[in-house]
């Protein structure tokens, strides 16, 4: 399996643009995860799928923060209009978690965003 | 709300000598506990984790972590460092809201040669 893949691995846009980060979770996974990484505030979670139904999205910061998931292997996570306080690593994680809530998230390499 | 803390930031160690990366967590469900490790420029990846078994956990790369319910703890430890486990740590846990994870804050591991 080719694992988690998010694009793209490196944005660099200007305040105000709309930015739009992509996730294509591990086939077969029904938990979809959003993060996002800063040196302040560490690894927080911004929201999170279960078979493409959001179920929690109390981490998502703002209204300029939107996320979707249309079908099973296909996530977006939008900012609009972006500001440099956005600036941060954002990992998309799956998991298998059918009735066992150990299971593990696989997350992805992660998309670097920068905002000027 | 569940909570993990991972204590020191910062850890440095000589090659070949005792990792001990110290982590805690306050609940008052018996939770799932996960260590994830992540190199620069990369996802995290699971290093070993935690299910109500055992309660020493063997992972990957020669790491293992005991829970201790009464310490509210799972340390992470190897007994001699590599030079290739210089990477920052996360501990993490579940079971409280179902497939939601809580981090710690991570600690980086630098290993001196």
């Amino acid at each position: 399996d080719a694992g988690v893949i998010q694009s793209p691995r490196h944005e660099v846009t200007e305040m105000g643009q709309e930015v739009t980060l992509r996730c294509k979770p591990i086939s077969g996974h029904d938990y979809l995860f959003w993060y996002r990484q800063t040196m302040m505030r560490g690894l927080e979670l911004l929201i999170y799928f279960n078979n493409n139904v959001p179920i929690d999205d109390s981490g998502m910061p703002e209204d300029r923060f939107s996320a979707k998931m249309p079908n099973a292997s296909f996530s977006t996570l939008k900012i609009q209009p972006s500001e440099p306080r956005d600036s941060a690593v954002y990992f998309c994680a799956s998991s298998f978690t059918s009735v066992n809530p150990t299971d593990t998230q696989y997350f992805g390499p992660g998309t670097r965003l920068t905002v000027l | 709300a569940q909570s993990v803390t991972q204590l020191g930031s910062h850890v440095s160690v000589s090659e070949g000598a005792l990792v001990l990366l110290r982590c805690n967590y306050s609940s008052s469900v018996p939770p799932y506990l996960f260590w994830y490790v992540q190199y620069p420029n990369q996802g995290l990846q699971l290093l070993l984790k935690y299910t109500s078994a055992a309660t020493l956990v063997k992972g990957i790369n020669g790491f293992e972590a005991e829970f201790k319910k009464s310490e509210t703890s799972f340390h992470l430890t190897k007994p001699s460092a590599h030079m290739s486990d210089a990477a920052e740590y996360f501990c993490s846990a579940g079971g409280t809201s179902y497939g939601k994870l809580t981090f710690g804050q991570g600690t980086i591991l630098t290993v001196h040669p």
